[in-house]
């Protein structure tokens, strides 16, 4: 089965950078993609890390270490419309399960 | 515009009355998933399908049906429903297992009364 862990809620200033933490224990593991879900509102994609390393989008980067079960989201000069809950989800082995956390909600404050 | 619709999106109904969420995307993609989000506990996985009559459970497959007999629709059924389906449900498609995350629909909130 999987196992995936991350901050229930932080906090951050506009303009500033914040990191959410993501780490997971799976049977298996064939990639890791990050989520924003704006309150009411359906999840979207924002990245996804097979191999280790950072992947960088404009914004947002997305960085996995395989080793440690270990990923994070690195959101970039926030905006207020950054606040949101950012879910990290990983697939299995076998392709085809999506496992989710539960979430990490992030406010931006003035 | 490539969407995934569903509907209803907002449905109370009473305990035992079966109920179908329809599901259906335009992009052609092969793998669709229905998942539920409760408050504490994310976004659980029910059922996928990863090509036409070809499904399988998720983590909470319990009292839900699906159906894929073509490619573009996924119904998710409840034959009876119960207050423990109260739930925020989501249908999402992806293209494939490479790069590809998931497209989801609007959400359908189901109050089982």
């Amino acid at each position: 089965g999987q196992n995936i862990d991350q901050p229930t809620e932080m906090t951050a200033t506009e303009g500033a950078i914040v990191q959410i933490n993501c780490t997971y224990q799976t049977s298996g593991f064939n990639g890791l993609f990050w989520y924003q879900q704006h309150a009411g509102e359906a999840p979207t994609f924002l990245s996804y890390n097979v191999l280790d390393g950072l992947e960088e989008k404009g914004r947002f980067s997305s960085f996995l270490s395989r080793s440690k079960g270990y990923s994070y989201l690195l959101l970039k000069e926030l905006q207020m419309k950054d606040s949101a809950s950012y879910l990290c989800a990983v697939r299995d082995g076998s392709y085809q399960k999506v496992t989710f956390g539960t979430g990490t909600k992030l406010q931006v404050i003035p | 515009e490539a969407q995934v619709t569903q509907n209803p999106r907002y449905l109370i109904t009473v305990t035992g009355k079966k109920l179908t969420v329809t599901c259906s995307q335009n992009m052609n993609h092969e793998y669709m998933s229905w998942y539920r989000q409760d408050p504490g506990l994310g976004l659980r996985q029910i059922y996928y399908s990863m090509n036409v009559e070809v499904t399988d459970k998720g983590d909470v497959p319990e009292g839900y049906k699906v159906s894929r007999k073509e490619k573009r629709n996924f119904p998710l059924i409840l034959e009876s429903p119960s207050p423990n389906q109260t739930s925020l449900y989501f249908c999402a498609s992806s293209a494939g297992t490479g790069y590809y995350g998931y497209t989801f629909g609007s959400g359908t909130r189901l109050t089982v009364v």
